[in-house]
């Protein structure tokens, strides 16, 4: 069965390092998201791409995280400079988007802590 | 904007008894996307099921069941005889379009007991 690839799943970093996560949809998957989800909370958005094209990006902190899909394929989000309060699960889903297939299936997600 | 309530936080049963998940969402929408999550202590989250808002009819898949009432803005989801490998994080979670953001609730944590 398919799934969405991500790396690394765990990642310690200190304040003000450079950290990248990397995600690999499930093949043929349009769409791809990046959610961060705090310890207790439900995930929220950071950003969607169409394919290459940025769809959604009104939630990423644009001072210190980017995020891009050169290809339209696999996907990296970066934070630089780290901040003890990006201590989180970053989740990365796709989805096929189509009328009668438009659920996002997650993949294992990366647990960053910042110290 | 739009809102999912998971009222429940914390849910204990023993196993083999039903369960049920209450949430609400608040939408200006007409047309929306409801969807139930499940998430292990693996920490990955698994799609469970999606209702449309234009299709009222309640399902059961399995051991699942749920039930959407446009009217008071509610999508409840039900375990039948549960098991310990039930036990997780449950979210609820909306999206105005096909394919748009989810907006997650806060998660319910559902423990079965053996």
């Amino acid at each position: 069965e398919a799934e969405v690839a991500q790396s690394p799943r765990y990642k310690i970093t200190e304040k003000s390092q450079a950290v990248a996560f990397w995600c690999d949809p499930i093949s043929g998957h349009a769409t791809l998201y990046w959610y961060r989800q705090i310890l207790g909370q439900g995930p929220e958005l950071l950003v969607q791409f169409q394919d290459e094209s940025v769809v959604d990006d009104s939630q990423l902190p644009k001072d210190r995280f980017s995020a891009e899909r050169l290809k339209g394929v696999d996907s990296t989000l970066k934070i630089q400079p780290a901040e003890l309060g990006d201590s989180a699960m970053y989740l990365c889903a796709s989805s096929l988007t189509v009328q009668n297939s438009y659920e996002q299936y997650f993949g294992p997600g990366t647990r960053l802590t910042v110290t | 904007a739009q809102k999912v309530t998971q009222a429940q936080t914390e849910i204990s049963v023993v196993e083999k008894e039903d369960v049920t998940l209450d949430c609400v969402y608040e939408t200006r929408d007409t047309t929306y996307y409801l969807f139930w999550y499940k998430q292990p202590p693996s920490g990955e989250l698994v799609f469970l099921i999606r209702r449309n808002s234009f299709d009222e009819q309640n399902e059961i898949s399995g051991r699942y069941s749920w039930n959407f009432q446009k009217s008071t803005s509610s999508f409840n989801f039900t375990i039948t005889a549960s098991q310990v490998v039930d036990s997780a994080v449950y979210f609820c979670a909306l999206s105005e379009m096909v394919g748009g953001k989810l907006t997650f609730g806060k998660g319910i944590t559902l423990s079965v007991r053996p």
